[in-house]
């Protein structure tokens, strides 16, 4: 069975700081990785994607993927309040893959 | 530009009566098309995908059904719902024919079956 892994949370972090969200995966042949993020009562929305190995930045957003390790994470510098929200990690294996999610609360 | 549309976006229905929840997609053709619930604070589960008219993958066996019966049109059905049948309910779109693609989600309908 694949499997997609989140720390369910929820993870605290002052605003202004770094938000790092972790996520790990089962299929070592997978190839794309997805992060959304999800408000409460709202659908998910696409974040970002990396496909390749190293880091992968897009504003204050940055995805890191290490498929050695089959890990990837997302971090967000300079934590806002509007970024509180649940994050999925999708995994593409012949399928999108998706983990639970993590819940994020940033305290003003 | 791509949409997709997907309603009501609430509904409340008795047990054992039945469902029907429609997702439309604009602006592409021969979409894959997803149909997904999520419960409260637990992440997405797949329940049905199709790649064409008239192909439809259940991924879960349980009282739901689900149709394409036009290219952009994906409806959910069920004849008689359930307590376990509440939660949330998502439409989605992705690219067919090609791998490593992401998906794109309706508004979501929130079902509570009382």
């Amino acid at each position: 069975q694949k499997e997609v892994e989140q720390n369910s949370g929820p993870l605290s972090v002052p605003e202004g700081a770094i938000a790092s969200l972790n996520c790990t995966y089962s299929d070592r042949g997978s190839q794309s990785f997805f992060w959304y993020r999800q408000y409460s009562g709202k659908s998910p929305e696409l974040i970002m994607f990396i496909y390749s190995n190293g880091d992968k930045e897009d504003g204050r957003f940055t995805a890191q993927l290490n498929k050695a390790s089959q890990y990837v994470s997302l971090l967000i510098r300079d934590s806002q309040p509007s970024d509180s929200a649940t994050y999925l990690c999708a995994v593409w294996s012949y399928q999108l893959i998706w983990g639970a999610g993590t819940k994020l609360i940033i305290k003003p | 530009s791509q949409t997709i549309h997907q309603w009501p976006a609430t509904l409340v229905q008795p047990v054992g009566s039945p469902l029907s929840l429609e997702c439309t997609v604009e602006g592409t053709s021969n979409p894959n098309l997803y149909w997904y619930r999520q419960a409260a604070g637990r992440g997405l589960q797949l329940l049905f995908y199709s790649v064409g008219i008239g192909q439809i993958s259940s991924e879960v066996p349980q009282n739901l059904s689900a149709s394409r019966p036009q290219d952009r049109q994906f409806i959910l059905s069920s004849k008689k719902l359930l307590l376990s049948d509440s939660g949330f309910y998502l439409c989605a779109w992705s690219v067919l024919g090609t791998s490593n693609t992401e998906a794109f989600f309706g508004q979501g309908t929130r079902l509570t079956v009382v």
